[in-house]
């Protein structure tokens, strides 16, 4: 087990609505980075934050946002939910120097209907 | 497009047998490679790394191998295992300090 920890572990919503998923790093990691994983597919980065700041994001649109916390843990918002957002969402976190290696939570399966 | 792709959607091997799972990349700038294992209704594990300036690196019962002429990586898993059947990714880590950029993943499949 990496100590990375995701809450909830399942969740279905509808379209349009809104969507909170929750990431706790590994004790002493202060980046977290939040990833998307569609059935068949390896995961597609959203964004990393690093010390409670964005710190690089890949092509996903700006009602994918997220937040990191004093403690390092962090939250990936998604607004307006469309059917494709339906996946698993990971979270990795690494260690105190860039460019460390990620290692991820078991992940949230949102499934939007 | 992704600079890191995988030659086979799947692989089945002998149980007992060596695995060698391959991956192509596309940037000769790349300087950091990661092999993830991810097992069903898991997260990627992380199994092994190795950077630029090596060409192979062991760990325990896998060994990376890394040829930067041909843009190449090798993933081999000696004496396979049922517990080894997975998805198999190689992922880039281009900057060393953002996002892994992950192949489609390679399923290796174990007979009996």
């Amino acid at each position: 087990e990496t100590g990375v920890t995701q809450s909830p572990t399942h969740l279905i919503k509808t379209r349009g609505q809104q969507v909170t998923l929750r990431c706790s790093s590994q004790s002493g990691h202060n980046t977290v980075s939040w990833y998307q994983q569609a059935l068949g597919q390896g995961p597609q980065f959203i964004f990393q934050y690093y010390r409670e700041e964005e710190n690089g994001r890949g092509n996903f649109p700006p009602r994918f946002s997220g937040l990191q916390f004093p403690n390092y843990s962090s939250e990936l918002n998604v607004n307006a939910l469309e059917l494709d957002d339906s996946a698993l969402y990971l979270c990795a976190s690494s260690g105190q120097q860039m460019g460390e290696t990620q290692y991820f939570g078991p992940g949230t399966r949102l499934l939007v209907l | 497009g992704e600079s890191v792709g995988l030659h086979l959607p799947t692989l089945s091997v002998q149980e007992g047998d060596n695995s060698i799972i391959n991956c192509a990349y596309s940037n000769s700038a790349s300087d950091y490679f990661i092999w993830y294992k991810q097992e069903s209704g898991k997260g990627p594990q992380f199994i092994i790394d190795i950077r630029s300036n090596m060409d192979k690196r062991q760990g325990q019962r896998v060994t990376v191998l890394l040829n930067k002429t041909v843009k190449h990586l090798s993933l081999q898993i000696a004496a396979t295992q049922p517990g080894d059947s997975a998805v198999y990714f190689c992922a880039e880590n281009m900057n060393r300090d953002d996002k892994i950029i992950f192949g489609k993943g390679t399923r290796l499949h174990i007979l009996p």
